[in-house]
Parts: C-alpha cells; sequence; structure tokens
C-alpha cells in the first residue's frame, strides 16, 4: 500500500539554526499538509499546500515557516531560526483530492536544544 | 474556529469487550469526520470516517456514528482484541469551500487486557 515517508524519524538542531524537514507524499496525491504535536497536546494543523501554493495557513505558521516542493516527489518544511517550542513531532499528510482522506507519515520528532 | 472535545482520555477495556469514544464538534458547517489510529512510534492511520449526511457507517468491529444535531459523532469498536490498544483521535473537517484542514481531538489512549 502507497505511504507517506517522512525523513528524518528524528532530529536534534540548537536553538536558532535553520532545520528542513522532509516529505514523500503519496505519488498520485495533490494535496499536501503539515501538522505538528507538541507532546501531550492536540495534533495541530500548519499548512496546506496546493498547486505550488500554500492554500490554507493557521496562526502558528509564521514568517519562520516554508514550504516548497522542490521537485516532482518531495515536499518540505523549513524553520528558519528554531525555538525551544518548535520542538514537537511534526507529520507531514497527503491526499488525493481536498475531499478525500489525509493520509500521514510517521513524523518526524525535532529537538531543539 | 472549529474545536473538538473528545472523551474520555484514557479507556481500559477487556479483551472481547466494546469500547466508545465520543466526540464534540461546536461549528455546524462541518461536515466530514475521520478517526485515525496511532500506534507507538507510527504517524495518524485512518480507521474509518463519516459524512455529513450519513448518521452511521460499519467496517467489521468498526463503526462510527454521527448527530448533526446535537453535533456529536462516536467510535464503537466491538470483540475488542489486544492489538486494539492504541491511540485514537477524532477530527472535525469546518467547510471551507476547498481545502481540508483537520481540526484534532486530543485523543483517546485505548488499553484492551488479555
Amino acid at each position: 500500500e502507497p505511504e507517506v515517508t517522512q525523513t528524518p524519524s528524528h532530529q536534534v538542531t540548537q536553538m536558532g539554526q535553520e532545520v528542513i524537514l522532509r516529505c514523500v507524499p503519496i505519488s498520485n496525491h495533490l494535496y499536501f499538509y503539515w501538522y505538528r504535536q507538541i507532546l501531550g497536546q492536540k495534533v495541530e494543523f500548519l499548512v496546506s499546500f496546493y498547486n505550488n501554493e500554500i492554500s490554507e495557513k493557521s496562526e502558528i505558521f509564521d514568517d519562520q515557516f516554508s514550504v516548497e516542493r522542490p521537485d516532482g516527489s518531495n515536499f518540505t518544511l523549513k524553520i528558519r531560526s528554531t525555538k525551544l517550542e518548535d520542538s514537537a513531532m511534526y507529520f507531514c499528510a497527503s491526499s488525493e483530492q481536498p475531499d478525500q482522506p489525509q493520509h500521514f507519515g510517521d513524523g518526524t520528532r525535532l529537538s531543539i536544544l | 474556529g472549529e474545536n473538538v472535545e473528545q472523551h474520555p482520555s484514557t479507556l481500559s477495556v477487556q479483551e472481547g469487550d466494546s469500547a466508545v469514544i465520543k466526540c464534540t464538534y461546536s461549528d455546524s458547517a462541518s461536515n466530514y469526520f475521520p478517526w485515525y489510529k496511532q500506534e507507538l512510534g507510527k504517524g495518524p492511520q485512518l480507521i474509518i470516517d463519516i459524512r455529513s449526511n450519513v448518521g452511521e457507517k460499519k467496517d467489521q468491529r468498526i463503526a462510527v456514528t454521527l448527530n448533526k444535531t446535537a453535533k456529536h459523532f462516536s467510535l464503537h469498536i466491538t470483540e475488542t482484541q489486544p492489538e486494539d490498544s492504541a491511540v485514537y483521535f477524532c477530527a472535525a473537517v469546518p467547510f471551507s469551500g476547498g481545502y481540508n484542514k483537520l481540526i484534532f481531538g486530543a485523543g483517546t489512549r485505548l488499553a484492551v487486557h488479555p
């Protein structure tokens, strides 16, 4: 069964450094999403992306965050200058159409020191 | 904006018993309600979903019911097995005319004891 893959599984970064989280969505999916889950809290929506544009973003997704589809298979989330409070699990998801189910990767655990 | 409340936060059952997890949502325009199962070290996995034009949906031992008037939906697992042990999340999708943003509940940790 096709799946969403995320790398790395765990990223440790010094505060203030840039980090890029990578995702390979399911190949025929056109809609892409990032969510995050701070330890012990809800899974929260960050951003949705379609046709090389952000379609919606949450209040969390400020100027420190950016997303990109650099080629035909990867979808990345960049945090420009990480803060301690960015420590969380980051999940990538994709769907074939906007009204179709979203399929999630296994996440990247981001630890900011 | 949409808010989803989920209860209980933990649920412990004996193998073979039924488990019920309940969620309420605030936005009456929400029209899609998926349920996800998350096992340790894995991402959320879709197990069943229901749309607002349907009151109930079943898939083997799993069923979901939706009450639009009361704005709540529930997950029912019958004949529970130890492999059902996981964290379960409900979610709602507020109608936005296009792109689906999942609003999650806080999760229910289900433990099924042999």
